[in-house]
């Protein structure tokens, strides 16, 4: 079963500022199978980024997301205060797998 | 406006049984992959289980730690999709998302959320 690491557990930055965002995967998988979510406190999570680039309806363009081999990466190019939050990336491959969530704070 | 409402959750003994519904509308409801995802107080999201449309076999599937002890079934005709879950343990204790895949961005993610259930599992 493939293991999805996200890293840094927790972002401290200022709004403005931009936020890189990494989900490693513990072996080869399609691109287009990797998925990002954002989760504010007390809500649902709700899609950000499928398919590993792109934007789902109603997502700014600050955010997006790349691929790389085993890695990738959601950037929010300047946060906004509304963007300070947990996100989750997931892969669907032989089962439905989440990262542990890195969580974005205001420094 | 697509929406997923769950309910059925509460406080339930160790060993009982549950059974959660989520009523969907704003979407084709037969053609979309239903699953369950859980997230235990102050933890991170956990798949729980998946049911496919029927034009995919209607099939199901479940994470290991509850393979056995939950069923996921679906009434189409109701637009709503169940999870019976039984031999609870402490370690179900958890807020329970009912989630929408649809075929418009292809199949794997979950493209909506209900607003999610609490189950809590205590003696």
């Amino acid at each position: 079963e493939v293991v999805l690491t996200q890293s840094p557990g927790t972002l401290s930055l200022s709004p403005g500022e931009r936020a890189t965002l990494s989900c490693r995967a513990s072996q080869s998988v399609s691109s287009s199978l990797l998925t990002w979510y954002q989760q504010k406190p007390g809500q649902a999570p709700r899609l950000l980024i499928y398919g590993a680039s792109s934007r789902a309806t109603g997502i700014p363009d600050r955010f997006s997301g790349s691929a790389s081999g085993t890695d990738f990466t959601l950037t929010i190019s300047r946060l906004e205060p509304e963007d300070f939050a947990v996100y989750y990336c997931q892969l669907y491959g032989s089962s439905w797998t989440f990262g542990q969530g890195t969580r974005v704070e205001i420094k | 406006e697509v929406q997923l409402v769950e309910s059925g959750g509460g406080l339930v003994k160790p060993g009982g049984s549950l059974r959660l519904s989520c009523a969907a509308s704003g979407f084709i409801f037969s053609n979309a992959w239903m699953s369950w995802v859980r997230q235990a107080p102050g933890k991170g999201l956990e798949w729980v289980g998946l049911i496919k449309s029927k034009a995919a076999g209607g099939t199901t599937d479940y994470a290991a730690p509850v393979k056995g002890r939950f069923t996921i079934s679906r009434d189409d005709s109701k637009n709503t999709v169940y999870l019976q879950m039984n031999s609870l343990k402490t370690e179900d204790t958890a807020v329970y998302y009912c989630t929408a895949d649809v075929p418009e961005l292809g199949h794997g993610e979950f493209d909506y959320w209900g607003q999610g259930t609490l189950v809590t599992v205590s003696s």
